[in-house]
């Protein structure tokens, strides 16, 4: 149990583009999700924290016009990274924390890695 | 303010045991994770401490002593696949905070 999927595995885009990241939670229901950003041989570094039917809370520093962040609902979250620039060329991980988990385990998706060129 | 402490690397040798400590000082404690990290995966869950002492699982076990801000990741009968990075986290007042990982290479 506690399956978390993300697609795409890994994207490559243009400078100027926008990407958009899923998330999902396949076998339980999300009420938040989190999405992290981790460059090489570095920790993650949370990014945002989302709870379904509302706005995310963007971590200090997070630009949250650019890292669009949706949860629209008990199993998807989306992240949307506008107008890419090659500095944030990263591995994108989202976790989520399920609505009947009492220990706050948090559940990885197996990430997402950006390039922009 | 938000602080984790681990080990940046360690060497072990394989069928050896490896104690990987952490250490925390946050806001609030609501419990602590370990997390392994393959290179270029994302973190797969370890253990979940909220109480003192000792949580065995198979050939990992987790310790956790509150007073102290102290807690630590036991390893036995290594194996190679057991290279990986190995991140404490700590969730209080505000969600997980991650140390920065402790890459532990297992050598034969």
């Amino acid at each position: 149990g506690a399956v978390v999927s993300q697609h795409p595995s890994w994207v490559i885009c243009k400078s100027g583009t926008s990407v958009k990241i899923e998330c999902r939670s396949l076998d339980f229901q999300a009420t938040t999700m989190f999405w992290y950003r981790q460059f090489p041989k570095q920790s993650l570094m949370l990014m945002a924290t989302s709870n379904e039917g509302s706005k995310a809370t963007y971590e200090q520093g997070v630009e949250k016009d650019k890292f669009l962040i949706n949860h629209a609902s008990l199993t998807l979250s989306t992240l949307t990274v506008t107008s890419a620039h090659p500095e944030d060329s990263s591995f994108y991980i989202c976790s989520a924390r399920g609505t009947s988990d009492s220990t706050d385990t948090q559940y990885f998706g197996p990430g997402t890695r950006l390039t922009v060129l | 303010g938000q602080n984790i402490d681990q080990p940046t690397e360690m060497t072990a040798t394989e069928g050896a045991i490896v104690q990987i400590n952490c250490t925390y000082q946050t806001s609030g404690f609501n419990g602590l994770f370990w997390y392994q990290q393959h290179a270029g995966e994302a973190p797969t869950f370890l253990s979940y401490n909220v109480l003192d002492g000792l949580e065995e699982k198979g050939r990992f076990s987790s310790f956790l002593s509150r007073s102290k801000g102290y807690s630590y990741l036991l390893l036995k009968e290594l194996q190679m696949k057991d290279s990986a990075s190995y991140l404490c986290a700590v969730i209080g007042n505000t969600p997980l905070v991650f140390g920065k990982g402790t890459r532990l290479s297992v050598i034969a």
